[in-house]
């Protein structure tokens, strides 16, 4: 059983560049999210998907774009990526809504933009 | 302004002490409290949902406690150990899909 999987792991990129960072969960979640962590910051909700087909704001969304095609991948999109994108991704997911679900996080994906 | 404040920001302690990690809320309204522990290069892994109603929780050697009159939270570690070593996140959730990150306490146990 390997719960939330992100690839890549690592990568660079120069700015003005594109990529997706995938996000699959083979736990039959509902809910999906992607975070960025930065120093000396919590987490800071990009997107989230409360279902198959279905995607929302987060706090920090510009610049990024989702999609939830299948329930168990959520994808993230830096259609041109910036310096300031530089960051930690972490994706979550949890069975339902998350008041009282504990979220499962990925190991993250470490993204530098040049 | 909804914020979660923990302190200390770092702290370490010597294998087999207890420590006490400290976090602060003003989130509002309030429907839950977690901590996350973080280890180096992975993502954070739950330790502990309170609610409103529970003052106290534990998970083996971390027990967390929660004064909702006074917003705030402690994740007390009993005999630290060397695996101990990590950031401990507090969470305030304030409802469907709204939660608010601590910054982390970065954990250092030395043997």
């Amino acid at each position: 059983n390997a719960g939330v999987t992100q690839t890549p792991k690592f990568r660079v990129l120069k700015t003005g560049q594109s990529m997706t960072l995938l996000c699959a969960q083979d736990m039959n979640h509902e809910y999906m999210y992607w975070y960025r962590q930065d120093p000396g910051m919590g987490l800071r909700l990009i997107h989230y998907s409360v279902g198959e087909g279905t995607t929302a704001k987060g706090e920090v969304p510009d610049g990024y774009n989702v999609s939830r095609l299948k329930k168990q991948n959520f994808l993230l999109g830096l259609e041109s990526a910036a310096p300031s994108q530089t960051s930690v991704y972490f994706c979550a997911s949890s069975l339902y809504g998350g008041e009282y679900q504990p979220q499962h996080f990925g190991d993250g994906t470490r993204l530098s933009i040049l | 302004k909804n914020q979660v404040e923990q302190s200390p920001q770092s702290l370490i302690i010597l294998e087999g002490k207890n420590c006490t990690l400290q976090c602060n809320y003003t989130v509002s309204p309030f429907s839950n409290l977690r901590w996350y522990k973080q280890d180096t290069g992975r993502g954070p892994v739950s330790l502990t949902i309170m609610t409103f109603s529970e003052n106290t929780k534990s998970n083996r050697r971390y027990t967390a406690t929660l004064d909702a009159d006074t917003k705030q939270s402690s994740l007390h570690i009993t005999a630290s150990q060397l695996s101990d070593s990590a950031s401990y996140i507090c969470v305030v959730s304030a409802g469907f899909n709204k939660f608010y990150f601590g910054s982390g306490t970065k954990l250092n146990v030395k043997p």
